[in-house]
């Protein structure tokens, strides 16, 4: 989910894989991180949420794993449906302020 | 439960015009922010509120633009005079204020074109 101005980096997936979306934060000391869906039109959805003491979250069909050694959040979608072809993004925080800084977002494209 | 709600939708306008959009914050939320959305710069904080508190303002791009949170379950954000580079998609989100970090909560955005 790095920022590359206007080239968003895409990911193609066959509906009913699974598929996973990566994303390289910034700051060490970022404590709080979420995952954001964003369809065409419309605002970033909240998909899921992690906090620093966890390295694992599940939802329903999607999971967030945080690394923080190497500064690394991935978001797994399992049996990916064509309704989760999007925009996804990654964003942080940190010191329980609520200033939430983005990464550039990840395309995500579902072949039928 | 109703979400964030914007308006306008959508609003075209002529450089030098004062544009103004409106926020309604998810009811009950006491934190809220405006962000602007460009293609080459993807998702910016402008500013945000806590409590109706301006917090951090360092994300205004300059002096043409303002924003006010008059009560606690509404907020505008003023452009005057507009320029054609303020052409963006302007999104308002709201979180709770409760112990530790909470999500934020996005409208779906008003999409500003300046000519």
């Amino acid at each position: 989910g790095e920022s590359v101005g206007l080239h968003l980096p895409t990911l193609s997936v066959q509906e009913g894989d699974n598929s996973i979306i990566n994303c390289a934060y910034s700051n060490s000391a970022s404590d709080y991180f979420i995952w954001y869906k964003q369809e065409s039109g419309k605002g970033p959805q909240f998909i899921i949420d992690i906090r620093s003491n966890m390295d694992k979250r599940q939802g329903q069909r999607v999971t967030v794993l945080l690394n923080k050694t190497v500064k690394h959040l991935s978001l797994q979608i399992a049996a990916t449906q064509p309704g989760d072809s999007a925009v996804y993004f990654c964003a942080e925080t940190w010191a329980a302020g609520n200033k939430l800084t983005f990464g550039g977002g990840t395309r995500v494209l579902v072949k039928p | 439960d109703a979400g964030v709600i914007q308006s306008p939708r959508h609003e075209v306008t002529e450089m030098g015009q004062e544009v103004t959009l409106r926020c309604k914050p998810i009811s009950g939320h006491n934190s809220l922010f405006w962000y602007r959305q460009t293609m080459m710069r993807g998702l910016e904080l402008l500013i945000y509120f806590n409590n109706n508190v301006p917090i951090d303002d360092s994300g205004m791009p300059e002096d043409r633009f303002s924003a006010k949170m008059p009560n606690a379950s509404f907020s505008t954000l003023k452009i005057q005079p507009s320029e054609p580079r303020d052409s963006a998609v302007y999104f308002c989100a709201s979180s709770p204020r409760r112990q530790g970090n909470q999500p934020q909560h996005f409208g779906d955005g008003t999409r500003l074109s300046i000519l």
